[in-house]
């Protein structure tokens, strides 16, 4: 089976930094991303990552290695509207088959 | 674009009533997803199309779910019959391989209780 491994709940305070773990074991890797889903709302991408290292967007950033089977997702000067699940999801071959962790539920706090 | 369209937003049905969800991708994306999301299993991928083709389907939990794609624009996904553990949110997702990229986009959901 596909094992996609994330805690299930953080908290945090406005303006501080989270950082959201995801370690993965899979039958193959093409690829990790992030979405962001907010409650009763459909999941919405944030970032993609193929290659070892760290991609910085701004507010956030995704790393990955690829040997170790792990990522993280790195938000910075959260904000309120920041209180969201987050899910990591590993695209397994070259054919778009996208599997998904259970998500962080990450709720920011004044 | 009006991103990933799907219909009903919300149904309510009693057992073993059938239960048809439609879903239309966006123009030009040649993958559509089907996911089903519950507190206790999470995102559950059901069954993908390339091209209107079914390409996996080993996520489809059994013989009372099916799915079509008979054209670029338009899926559903039927439950016949339903039952209460059916109850999820079920997700359309589309994208396409063109870009690089190949971000997935995903419909509002359609909320399906089951009593």
């Amino acid at each position: 089976g596909q094992n996609i491994d994330q805690p299930t709940e953080m908290t945090a305070t406005e303006g501080a930094i989270v950082q959201i773990n995801c370690t993965y074991q899979t039958s193959g890797f093409n690829g990790l991303f992030w979405y962001q889903q907010h409650a009763g709302e459909a999941p919405t991408f944030l970032s993609y990552n193929v290659l070892d290292g760290l991609e910085e967007k701004g507010s956030f950033s995704s790393f990955i290695s690829r040997s170790k089977g792990y990522s993280y997702l790195l938000l910075k000067e959260l904000q309120m509207k920041d209180s969201a699940s987050y899910l990591c999801a590993v695209r397994l071959y070259n054919n778009n088959d996208m599997r998904f962790g259970a998500g962080t539920r990450l709720t920011v706090k004044p | 674009d009006a991103g990933v369209i799907q219909s009903p937003r919300h149904e309510v049905t009693e057992m073993g009533q059938e239960v048809t969800l439609r879903c239309k991708p966006i123009s030009g994306h040649d993958y559509l997803f089907w996911y089903r999301q519950t507190m206790m299993r999470g995102l559950e991928l059901l069954i993908y199309f390339n091209n209107n083709v079914p390409i996996d389907d080993s996520g489809m939990p059994e013989d009372r779910f099916s799915a079509k794609m008979p054209n670029a624009s338009f899926s559903t996904l039927k439950i016949q019959p339903s039952e209460p553990r059916d109850s999820a949110v079920y997700f359309c997702a589309s994208s396409t391989l063109a870009g690089g990229r190949d971000t997935q986009y995903f419909g509002p959901g359609t909320r399906l209780t089951v009593l």
